[in-house]
């Protein structure tokens, strides 16, 4: 079955701090993958699309790559709204799978 | 600005069927994008219930399929979903979201609704 790995579940790290998440997929999807955010009591907010597609609006201290099985989120440096949940979510195979969340903690 | 609202009862009996809808603003629902819906138990993760075109096409998850319906009102803008003989399990926060045409991303997404299973 088609899986969808994110990782680290939980990460501590400081304001100017650079940061990154990673999605791995059991099989290869293209670029068909898209990175949110999703704060306390809040809908997810889309971040990058098509892997390293940055969305209109979207600080440019975010950035995604990675295609096939291997994709990476990085925060350049670190502001404090940026202390988050974050997810990934893969468009290549249904169902649309998202990866487990990465829980990022001011440390 | 495309905005989405999800409506429907916060609690639902257990066995019962948990109904739901999305009013879409902004946009038409019979434009090109896919419509779906995403659900997130308390303190968990994002799960994918479902999709469905304005023509009428549907994809669901396969855990959910035998449960699971969603529908399209083009008259009122709206699409639904239905899930039957719900659990406890299926207590969660439930959104609705739009897809981009061409792009892998749901770019809108409304604020989410609590639907509680419980008696």
């Amino acid at each position: 079955a088609f899986q969808l790995t994110q990782s680290p579940s939980s990460l501590s790290a400081s304001v100017g701090d650079r940061i990154t998440i990673t999605c791995r997929a059991s099989q290869g999807i293209t670029s068909a993958l898209a990175w949110y955010q999703q704060k306390p009591g809040k809908s997810p907010k889309l971040l990058i699309s098509d892997a390293s597609y940055l969305e209109s609006g979207v600080p440019s201290r975010f950035s995604g790559s990675g295609s096939g099985t291997d994709f990476t989120l990085t925060i350049s440096s670190l502001h404090p709204e940026d202390f988050a949940t974050y997810y990934c979510q893969q468009f290549n195979t249904y169902p649309y799978t998202f990866g487990q969340g990465t829980k990022l903690e001011i440390k | 600005q495309v905005h989405l609202q999800e409506s429907g009862p916060g609690l639902v009996e257990p066995s019962g069927t948990l109904s739901l809808s999305c009013t879409v603003s902004g946009a038409s629902i019979r434009s090109e994008n896919w419509w779906s819906w995403v659900r997130q138990p308390p303190g968990k993760g994002l799960e994918w219930i479902g999709e469905i075109h304005h023509g009428g096409n549907t994809n669901y998850h396969p855990s959910l399929d035998s449960r699971v319906s969603i529908s399209v009102d083009t008259s009122k803008n709206e699409f639904s979903l239905t899930l039957t003989s719900v659990t406890a399990a299926d207590t969660a926060v439930y959104y609705c979201a739009r897809d981009r045409p061409g792009v892998s991303a749901y770019d809108y997404w409304g604020p989410g609704i609590l639907v509680t299973v419980s008696s």
